[in-house]
């Protein structure tokens, strides 16, 4: 399995506060991307990044924002949660740009009350 | 109409069964696809890609249909660990260029 981690595994939080996960990758992969997943809905795109400090949205960036000061840290930011933002949160490392096999984390469950 | 669009199940079927899921996208242009598998509370994984030839692993066997934009995976001989959600992704499409996913098509194979 790839050499990916995510923190914390599982998170309770209250509506209005701020929420940091990190994903953490020991594969040197230069892709990294954070995904949510809800029922009914595929993953869907929150942010990617393709390099140290090099990122940019994706198709359901609002709320979030993302860092990436280290090739191996890929931080995702919840500026404000919100009960909207309850959800599975999978980073992911690909090799190359788009490349086919994206390796998955193990996923973050955050509940915003 | 969502850009990838697969029917959830569940698709309930004995062992040694053979099932088939498809799956649908929008975009004409997109340019590779792919199923990935997840378990229960888990990571979604590779599970093949799908090549306009068609392509075959084991006992499973991906096609692609272009001219109705369409995606089959076939599965053979069931065994109970084939038991996960199976995620058509389409490439070359969506947001920014990146891969779509499907929300998913849940096989349940019992004994």
């Amino acid at each position: 399995d790839a050499g990916i981690t995510q923190s914390p595994r599982h998170k309770v939080t209250e509506t209005g506060t701020p929420v940091t996960l990190r994903c953490h990758q020991t594969e040197n992969h230069r892709y990294m991307y954070w995904y949510r997943q809800d029922p009914g809905h595929g993953l869907r795109l929150i942010h990617y990044s393709y390099g140290v400090k090099d990122t940019d949205k994706g198709e359901v960036s609002d709320g979030y924002s993302v860092s990436r000061s280290k090739t191996e840290d890929f931080l995702l930011t919840l500026e404000s949660a919100t009960s909207s933002q309850t959800s599975v949160y999978f980073c992911a490392i690909s090799e190359s740009r788009d490349s086919e096999t994206q390796y998955f984390g193990p996923g973050t469950r955050l509940l915003v009350l | 109409r969502k850009e990838v669009e697969q029917d959830p199940g569940p698709f309930n079927v004995p062992e040694g069964a053979t099932v088939a899921f498809n799956c649908t996208y929008s975009n004409s242009a997109s340019q590779s696809f792919f199923w990935y598998r997840q378990d229960c509370r888990k990571e979604p994984k590779l599970l093949m890609s799908v090549y306009s030839s068609g392509n075959e692993d084991g006992r499973f066997t991906a096609q692609l249909n272009r001219a109705s934009q369409y995606i089959s995976l076939l599965i053979r001989d069931s065994k109970l660990s084939d038991s996960a959600t199976y995620l058509c992704v389409v490439h070359g499409s969506g947001y920014g260029n990146k891969l779509v996913f499907g929300a998913g098509t849940i096989l349940r194979v019992k004994s």
